[in-house]
Order: C-alpha cells, then sequence, then structure tokens
C-alpha cells in the first residue's frame, strides 16, 4: 500500500525550459511535505518544504505547489539547468515528524 | 564539518547470516533515522532513535533492528539475511524533530545478499 506515489520514473526537459515533478499521497494525516535530490552514490539532500496549511513554497528557482483537495503536489523547476539532472523525491510526514513516507523517485534528465 | 558516515559502502553477504551496519552521525545531531531504498519502491523507514531511545518503527519484521550509542552513534542488524534484503541502507542524522527539513543523509551501505 503505497501512501506516496510519484507515477512518473522519468522526465526529459530541455535546459531553460520548466520542469514539473508530481506526487500524489492517499493518508490524509499527512501534513508536511518534503522534496528531496539524489545523486548517483550520495545521500538524498532536502531541496524544499512545504506545511499543509499553505499552497505554495518558493526558493529560488524551486516552487512547491500543494493541492490538499485532489492530495497532489508538484515541484516546478525553472529554469531547469543540467545540474538539476537527478532522481527527485517527494516525502509526507505527519505533525512534521522525523518517520518519512517517500514516493518512488522520479529521475530528472536535464539536456543542454 | 563532517558529514554523516556509513560503513561498511559495500557489503555482500550470504542468505541465512548476519550483518551489522554503522552510522555516524553528525556531531550535535541527536536523532539518527534508518532507511531502506529498493528499485521502484523509494525510501521506507525502518526506525528512528533518539537519545538512545527507539522513537519510531517502520512496517518491517523483527529480523531488523537497532540501536543508539551514548556518542549518538547508530547501527542496525539484520538476522537470517533474505534475498530481498538486498538494498540501499540509508541512515539520517538531525538534531531532534524536524520533519525531515533538518534531515542529513549519509551515502549509505549498499547490501548485496547472494
Amino acid at each position: 500500500d503505497q501512501q506516496v506515489k510519484q507515477n512518473s520514473p522519468s522526465l526529459s526537459v530541455q535546459e531553460g525550459r520548466i520542469s514539473i515533478l508530481n506526487c500524489d499521497y492517499t493518508n490524509s494525516m499527512f501534513d508536511y511535505f518534503l522534496w528531496y535530490k539524489k545523486y548517483p552514490a550520495e545521500g538524498p539532500t532536502f531541496l524544499i518544504s512545504i506545511s499543509s496549511i499553505k499552497d505554495k513554497n518558493e526558493d529560488g528557482r524551486f516552487t512547491v505547489f500543494l493541492n490538499k483537495s485532489a492530495k497532489h503536489l508538484s515541484l516546478h523547476i525553472v529554469p531547469s539547468q543540467p545540474g538539476d539532472s537527478a532522481v527527485y523525491f517527494c516525502a509526507a510526514s505527519v505533525n512534521a515528524g522525523n518517520m518519512l513516507t517517500f514516493g518512488g523517485g522520479t529521475r530528472l534528465m536535464v539536456k543542454p | 564539518k563532517a558529514g554523516v558516515t556509513q560503513t561498511p559502502r559495500y557489503l555482500i553477504k550470504t542468505r541465512g547470516q548476519q550483518v551489522t551496519l554503522s552510522c555516524s552521525p553528525i556531531s550535535g545531531h541527536r536523532s539518527v533515522s534508518w532507511y531502506q531504498q529498493t528499485p521502484g519502491q523509494g525510501l521506507q523507514f525502518l526506525f528512528e532513535y533518539f537519545s538512545e531511545t527507539q522513537r519510531n518503527k517502520g512496517n518491517f519484521p523483527g529480523r531488523f533492528s537497532g540501536r543508539q550509542f551514548s556518542n549518538s552513534r547508530s547501527e542496525m542488524n539484520v538476522s537470517t539475511l533474505e534475498l530481498g534484503d538486498s538494498a540501499l541502507y540509508l541512515c539520517a542524522s538531525s538534531l531532534g524533530q524536524t520533519g525531515g527539513r533538518g534531515y542529513t543523509f549519509g551515502s549509505g551501505t549498499r547490501l548485496t545478499v547472494v
């Protein structure tokens, strides 16, 4: 029973264009959501997060949108750069606890 | 400052054996969480230790266990290894309950069970 799903295993985008990564969840108790980026042979690194009391959070080129009614969140990267090529994981938690539930990941490839 | 150190980086074990993995957190971090990553499954939460006490536990069989020492270093143990235990095991440390925002992950231990 996957409570957090990333339905696109991979995404290819041209440099300079927008990358949109999607994530769906089923557990209504989740109230804190995060995106991590992972390069090969390294651990995931925190990218951006959003609390369920907000519907948008921005940090530079990265914006996360949360649609609670649809139980859907998305990560927008504008403009995309070749260095953004990595695997992106969305994750969720209850009461902002340390027990995270992760999606399966989406591999983003940004072509020069 | 030094990052999260996991040892060993790679490990090959035979079915039925047991294995112990180690995680040294960032200095001052008191929370250590462990995750298992398998292809297509993302990261699955194993357990979290805080000040030597298990604070949360994921949905894994009792063959998976862990502990944390007074210096916050943590170990996880898997007994009676199965082929399906082959995975990348990641640990993450944080100061306390940060909702994952304050996580720093190690590079992981790649376990192969043959």
